[in-house]
């Protein structure tokens, strides 16, 4: 069945430090999402990449979705204490269903 | 303008009871959608409700059921609760429901402890 897998699934990191976060769909995707939730909080959209090998940046955050529109990928550089947090991708199919990764839980050590 | 609003937050039940969540979108969505979300699970989709009909359905259960009103307003339904149905049960709105524009907008769900 579809599956949208994310890795790692904890992160912890030096402030400071870099941090990624893979998905990979077994199916081609029509787009992605990505979502941030804070603990004890509730996911709240970054982004959605829709075209084949795009790049998007939000200040430290930069997302990419694969050529072959299976996989994506979020970095953040130079992580800070506000980063903290679980982020999701969510891949959309072509028969308009959503799939959520498991989700990378980030820890940043001040 | 207001965000989605989900009723009640919390709520504890024993094992055979039944739930009813409440789902309020942002004024103007049409589109409710309903996740579980549990540690070892993630956010797992239940259903969507676009324009009071059900579009889209999860892995989930006949146990688990939705409806939407002519107000966009969502409730979902657990049936016969089970320990296992303990997580946070969360809704989202968007304007044209999950497609290219399907942005999610998450209220702060209901958290539901089964005893």
């Amino acid at each position: 069945g579809q599956q949208v897998m994310q890795i790692p699934q904890y992160q912890h990191v030096q402030e400071g430090e870099d941090f990624t976060t893979y998905c990979n769909s077994s199916t081609t995707l029509s787009n992605i999402q990505w979502y941030k939730q804070r603990p004890g909080g509730h996911p709240v959209f970054l982004i959605q990449l829709v075209k084949s090998g795009e790049v998007k940046k939000q200040k430290r955050l930069t997302f990419q979705f694969g050529e072959a529109k299976k996989n994506s990928s979020l970095h953040i550089t130079a992580t800070q204490t506000t980063d903290v947090g679980t982020y999701f991708c969510a891949g959309l199919t072509g028969a308009n269903n959503l799939f959520f990764g498991t989700g990378t839980r980030l820890t940043v050590i001040p | 303008k207001a965000g989605v609003t989900q009723t009640p937050r919390y709520l504890i039940k024993t094992r055979g009871q039944q739930v009813t969540l409440s789902c309020s979108p942002i004024s103007g969505h049409r589109s409710v959608s309903w996740y579980q979300q549990t540690p070892g699970q993630g956010l797992q989709f239940l259903f969507e409700y676009f324009s009071e009909t059900q579009r889209n359905k999860g892995n989930f259960p006949g146990r688990f059921s939705g409806r939407q009103f002519s107000n966009s307003r969502s409730e979902m339904n657990v049936s016969t609760l089970e320990l296992g149905d303990s997580a946070l049960y969360l809704c989202a709105s968007s304007l044209m429901g999950q497609g290219p524009t399907g942005e999610l907008f998450f209220g702060e769900g209901s958290r539901l402890t089964v005893l």
